[in-house]
């Protein structure tokens, strides 16, 4: 398919656990944006990555999660040491970069932290 | 401090009628707005975006008109179809690119 990509799209681990969620962007898109959807919530920004420059790690809640992205195209964002307040939709995003505005989301992995 | 509200968490509307959709913000840095529609178990999906330069964009049957002095947005959808029951969700760009999302608006269009 021609869409982002996301795995695993379920996840159940156990509190102090590390964990690595993948996201494969469209291809071409410079840009790939990580959001999380707790219960209830809207989507909440934490990093995002444009082209070769250095991500905006702004939204990332505490320094057990990190991102990187390889090549310019997939993605993993690691949590480690999970929390069971960690428990949430994990959505990826893409665009195309270049000022344009639309993102286009993955269909996201469901965290369950016991 | 939430900057993007979407103060109806709910709406129900019969088929054939119009929707309207709400959204207030308080950053008057926002370069653009979205909207997205999302079913259970999926990504959220592109609807439309307005320029915060533009005050109405059209794309079918949805509309989304965007008054700046009050800092506020809406979506319209006419007619509304029974297909368009989702969440949708308002967002707003902080430049250069982070999306700030309301909480979202469920609407059910019943026959």
């Amino acid at each position: 398919g021609a869409g982002v990509s996301q795995s695993p799209s379920n996840k159940v681990t156990e509190k102090g656990k590390d964990v690595e969620l993948r996201c494969d962007p469209i291809s071409g898109h410079t840009a790939l944006y990580w959001y999380r959807q707790s219960l209830g919530q809207g989507l909440e920004f934490l990093i995002y990555f444009q082209g070769n420059s250095a991500p905006d790690k702004s939204g990332l809640p505490s320094d057990r999660f990190s991102a990187e992205r390889t090549g310019g195209s997939v993605s993993t964002l690691t949590i480690q040491r999970t929390q069971q307040e960690d428990s949430a939709v994990y959505l990826c995003a893409s665009s195309l970069g270049g000022g344009l505005p639309t993102q286009y989301f993955g269909p996201g992995t469901r965290l369950l932290v016991l | 401090d939430q900057q993007v509200k979407q103060n109806s968490p709910s709406l129900s509307v019969q088929e054939g009628r119009i929707s309207i959709l709400n959204c207030d913000y308080t950053n008057s840095m926002f370069d653009y707005f979205l909207w997205y529609k999302k079913y259970p178990a999926e990504g959220p999906t592109f609807l439309i975006s307005i320029s915060s330069i533009k005050d109405k964009n059209e794309d079918g049957r949805f509309t989304v008109f965007l008054n700046k002095s009050a800092k506020h947005l809406s979506l319209h959808i006419v007619p509304s179809q029974p297909g368009d029951s989702a969440v949708y969700f308002c967002a707003a760009r902080s430049p250069p690119d982070k999306l700030i999302f309301g909480t979202g608006t469920r609407l059910q269009v019943f026959p």
